[in-house]
């Protein structure tokens, strides 16, 4: 199975609204609404925010949301602040039943 | 609060067994869930390794299923991973995790480092 395709790096400036996608096949996201997103500050575990491609974790800011269009999911995270500056994964459920994650991409907030 | 916490050596020898266990609390394994390991090569992406259900049934990445096995011990509330015959690729943060419906990962432990090398 192929690594799901994200960009390597998105930027925005505190306030503004970015949205990273992740691009897969009919074999995984185009398949199911089995797409989640994880943030990861360096040094640090990976948090879950986005799940089945647009449901929230309790205690997730409501200005991380989720959507997917065929084959491709997307992350918006609006009122960007200093603190979601991190790698961001992206994950499919597959028609093999196992898993696949996006490469990462890198959020700077400038 | 579930809590997941990784165990194992640091270090392994190349072409050894790397073995890991994930101790579980604040959860009972026997009541459901699947358990799973994730890797993070320095400086990488996240990696699935493989997915194991209560009950025992097992989900490996086609990539590294020869030389994988998950396990669990209910009775210890803890669940395990042996990957064969590593090599220096096989060096990464070793991450255990719950997860929801079999397909999302809500719960992690901190990670562990694994070094593969002589």
């Amino acid at each position: 199975q192929s690594a799901l395709t994200q960009p390597a790096s998105v930027s925005g400036s505190p306030g503004q609204s970015i949205t990273i996608s992740c691009t897969g096949t009919s074999s995984d996201i185009g398949s199911y609404h089995y797409v989640s997103w994880y943030q990861q500050h360096p040094g640090k575990a990976p948090k879950l925010m986005i799940y089945d491609v647009s449901d929230r974790p309790s205690g997730v800011s409501n200005r991380f949301s989720g959507s997917k269009s065929g084959n491709t999911a997307s992350l918006t995270i609006s009122g960007l602040q200093a603190d979601d500056e991190a790698d961001y994964y992206c994950n499919s459920y597959t028609t093999s039943s196992t898993l696949v994650f996006g490469g990462g991409t890198k959020l700077t907030v400038l | 609060q579930v809590q997941l916490q990784e165990s194992g050596p640091g270090l392994v020898t190349p072409s050894e067994t790397l073995s890991l266990t994930c101790a579980v609390s604040g959860y009972s394994i026997s009541n459901g869930y699947y358990w799973g390991w994730i890797r993070q090569p320095p400086g990488k992406g996240l990696e699935w390794i493989g997915n194991i259900y209560h009950g025992g049934r097992t989900y490996y990445n086609p990539s590294l299923k020869s030389r994988v096995t998950i396990s669990v011990d209910t009775s210890k509330n803890q669940f395990s991973l042996q990957l064969s015959s590593v090599t220096a690729a096989d060096t990464a943060v070793y991450y255990c995790a719950r997860l929801g419906g079999n397909r999302y990962c809500d719960y992690w432990g901190q990670g562990t480092l694994v070094t593969v090398s002589s």
